[in-house]
């Protein structure tokens, strides 16, 4: 069975980080791009980064650019997110989402599968 | 940032009925890469369609997307219970790669 499963989302306040993680299963991790994409509740979908499978290319958008931090371990076939300087703004459910480029030049794709999702909630 | 528009905001039809759900982009898609996603409640967003017209893999035949340039369609032929949902466009070729504002698609 493929899955996706986020965790670390957590309440924090203003300024403070956290580290959210992305462990797969049943695919072949290291071939895919992967994304994070967030959502407020009741509200859109959001992109938030992505990189390629050998994070050759890594893209944010400007809304958290030099704030987080997107990586990813191979190895263990796990995504993260490192979010630093957190805002209000930044309170959202958290997606991981596999992309369908395979290529290391090419972050983009539809994103074909995504987990449950993880909630961060900015507040003081 | 191609921004996408997404009409109507909210749908209202009846089992059995078509479903026309419109995106429109600020500019030209290259490629179409467009994509369609369905999400229900409590749930993360499904792909439906990508490209803009290839069905996602188990997703019903009622279902099918069309458009090119900055115009874009799905259609629901016969709608189906489960269907009614919130539905998102997004765009997969120019970073940010941003979706629609979604339509809801409710039942009368």
């Amino acid at each position: 069975e493929v899955l996706l499963v986020e965790s670390g989302g957590d309440l924090v306040q203003p300024g403070r980080s956290l580290r959210l993680s992305c462990t797969t299963s049943g695919f072949n991790f290291n071939y895919y791009s992967m994304h994070w994409v967030r959502q407020v509740p009741g509200k859109g979908l959001e992109w938030v980064s992505g990189l390629t499978w050998g994070s050759r290319i890594i893209e944010y958008s400007d809304s958290v650019k030099g704030r987080f931090t997107i990586s990813r371990d191979n190895s263990k076939a796990s995504l993260y997110l490192q979010m630093n300087s957190l805002r209000i703004e930044d309170t959202a459910f958290y997606y991981c989402a596999r992309a369908s480029s395979s290529s290391d030049v090419v972050v983009s794709g539809y994103f074909d599968l995504w987990g449950r999702g993880t909630l961060v909630t900015v507040s003081s | 940032e191609i921004v996408l528009t997404q009409s109507p905001g909210t749908l209202s039809l009846s089992p059995g009925e078509r479903a026309t759900l419109s995106c429109r982009a600020s500019q030209s898609v290259t490629r179409s890469y467009l994509a369609w996603y369905q999400q229900k409640r409590g749930q993360p967003p499904r792909l439906l369609i990508y490209g803009p017209s290839s069905r996602a893999t188990g997703i019903p035949d009622r279902f099918s997307g069309s458009g090119s340039g900055t115009d874009f369609t799905l259609t629901i032929s016969r709608l189906e219970p489960e269907d009614f949902a919130v539905y998102y466009c997004q765009q997969y070729a120019t970073s940010p790669y941003t979706f629609g504002q979604g339509t809801k698609l409710e039942i009368k």
